[in-house]
């Protein structure tokens, strides 16, 4: 039951432009999330925005949330090479599991910053 | 501090043999999670523990078995590799903010091939 998918599946960009990576989901959510996966490594903890929350910076990464249209969008500006890696959106879907903090993670976006 | 580890790193398996998974973390976090990544697609939750002494089935549990040994371990064995198996498993806990915010840490990955 994939929730999240991410679009596009790849993005190749220069260094220096914006890039921007789009998530869709199907269910009620309390959060969703946004991880990186450098290649043959785990993922790491990008960003998290709450339902009620529309808009969220943390450095160069800007994550907008709309839950009418169930979509989110992360933001990354100024990329740089070492930006290279897949990004995954992961919703809370309500009741998957039974257990607050079960994710469900989408097929994410491989994205290439050329230098 | 380690963080999330597994063990082994890689492993290859002939149809039929089994093996466990070993994933251990210091964080002291009550939550850890088993996850399988093929090649394309997001992770897939296999199995999930709570907290020390609970186990549950995630998405995909079939072909797989649990062992939460202790707030630090959680296992992953499979008792009959099956080629359908190939893939990436990784191991996560879970943190809660004092916020209600909760975010992911995973382990390396162990790569497996069955053949």
């Amino acid at each position: 039951s994939q929730q999240g998918e991410e679009d596009p599946q790849a993005l190749s960009i220069q260094e220096g432009e914006n890039a921007t990576m789009n998530c869709s989901y199907k269910t009620s959510i309390n959060n969703l999330q946004w991880y990186r996966q450098n290649s043959g490594r785990g993922l790491v903890h990008l960003i998290l925005i709450r339902s009620n929350e529309r808009e969220k910076h943390s450095g160069r990464l800007r994550v907008t949330l709309d839950t009418s249209k169930k979509s989110s969008s992360l933001l990354i500006t100024a990329s740089r090479a070492a930006d290279t890696a897949s990004y995954f959106c992961a919703t809370d879907a309500e009741n998957y599991g039974g257990s607050q903090g079960n994710l469900i993670f989408g097929k994410g976006t491989k994205l290439s910053v050329k230098p | 501090n380690a963080g999330v580890t597994q063990t082994p790193k890689f492993q290859v398996l002939k149809t039929g043999q089994s093996m466990t998974l070993q994933c251990a973390q210091d964080m002291n976090h009550n939550s850890m999670y088993w996850y399988r990544q093929d090649p394309g697609m997001g992770l897939r939750l296999i199995y999930y523990s709570a907290s020390e002494g609970t186990t549950d089935k995630g998405e995909v549990p079939n072909g797989y078995n649990v062992s939460r040994l202790n707030k630090r371990e959680f296992s992953l064995r499979l008792e009959s590799a099956a080629p359908s198996q190939t893939s990436v498993y990784f191991c996560a806990t879970t943190w809660y903010f004092p916020t209600g915010n909760y975010e992911q840490y995973f382990g390396p990955g162990t790569r497996l091939t069955v053949t």
